[in-house]
C-alpha cells in the first residue's frame, strides 16, 4: 500500500459526459501528479501540482483540468468525454517537487 | 522515435535466471526511474537514480549518464517477479519539474 488513495476505482460513463477523479496523497506529501495509461499511448504525464500550485504540464487535453486543494488532495476533471479517453488514470505523490513518486491504485475509466 | 526506448519488449525466463532489462534515452535528464506494474495494474517505484548503481534485495539498477543508458537486473528470478517493468526519465533541470517520460515497458514472465 503506497499510502496514495484514488476514488473511484472504476467509472463507466457515456460520451459527452463529465467526470471527476479524486486523489489523496500520502500524508505530508506536497506534490501530486496525474498520469494517463491507455493501450495505444502507454503511460503519459498529464500535470503536476506542488502545494496547491501547478508546476508542470504534459500532454493534458484542454477538456481536462485539475486542481490541488488546501488540504493537498487533488481532483482531475474530464469533460466532453470521448471513447478515446477510456484509460487508467493514476495519481502519484512525492514529498518534494522532485522526489520519489508513490503511485495510487488508479481509476479505470470506460467511456461508452 | 521514442525519447525512451526499452528492450526487450517481452521476456520469458525460467525461475532462478539472471534477468537484464535495458533502457536508452535521447533527452537530457536529471533522474531515471524504474517502475514495476503488476498484472492488477498497480505501479510501484523500484528505483530513482541519477548516477552509478543502486541495489535493493535481488534488484540492481545501474545508469551510465554519458551513454544515456540504464539497466535493471533481477538476480535469482522468481515467478512473483512477473510484471511489466517501466523505465521513466525526468527531463529538464533538477528542481524545476518532475515531469516523467515513460518507456513502453518490458513484460516479464518468470516460469517455475
Amino acid at each position: 500500500d503506497s499510502g496514495v488513495t484514488q476514488t473511484p476505482k472504476h467509472l463507466i460513463t457515456a460520451t459527452g459526459q463529465r467526470v471527476t477523479l479524486r486523489c489523496s496523497p500520502r500524508s505530508g506529501d506536497l506534490s501530486v501528479y496525474w498520469y494517463q495509461q491507455s493501450l495505444d499511448q502507454g503511460l503519459q504525464f498529464l500535470i503536476q501540482y506542488y502545494n496547491g500550485e501547478e508546476r508542470a504540464k504534459g500532454n493534458i487535453l484542454e477538456r481536462f483540468s485539475a486542481q490541488q486543494f488546501p488540504d493537498l488532495h487533488s481532483e482531475l476533471n474530464l469533460s466532453s468525454l470521448e471513447l478515446g479517453d477510456s484509460a487508467l488514470y493514476f495519481c502519484a505523490s512525492s514529498a518534494t517537487r522532485t522526489g520519489t513518486q508513490y503511485f495510487g491504485p488508479g481509476t479505470r475509466l470506460l467511456v461508452l | 522515435k521514442n525519447e525512451v526506448e526499452q528492450s526487450p519488449q517481452n521476456l520469458t525466463a525460467q525461475e532462478g535466471e539472471f534477468i537484464t532489462i535495458n533502457c536508452s534515452y535521447s533527452v537530457g535528464i536529471s533522474a531515471l526511474h524504474w517502475l514495476q506494474q503488476h498484472p492488477g495494474g498497480g505501479i510501484v517505484s523500484l528505483f530513482m537514480l541519477s548516477s552509478g548503481k543502486k541495489k535493493h534485495g535481488r534488484l540492481i539498477a545501474t545508469i551510465n549518464i554519458q551513454e544515456k543508458h540504464s539497466s535493471l537486473h533481477i538476480t535469482a528470478s522468481h515467478p512473483r517477479d512477473s510484471a511489466v517493468y517501466i523505465c521513466a526519465v525526468r527531463s529538464g533541470g533538477g528542481g524545476a519539474t518532475n515531469k516523467l517520460i515513460f518507456g513502453t515497458g518490458t513484460l516479464l514472465a518468470v516460469q517455475p
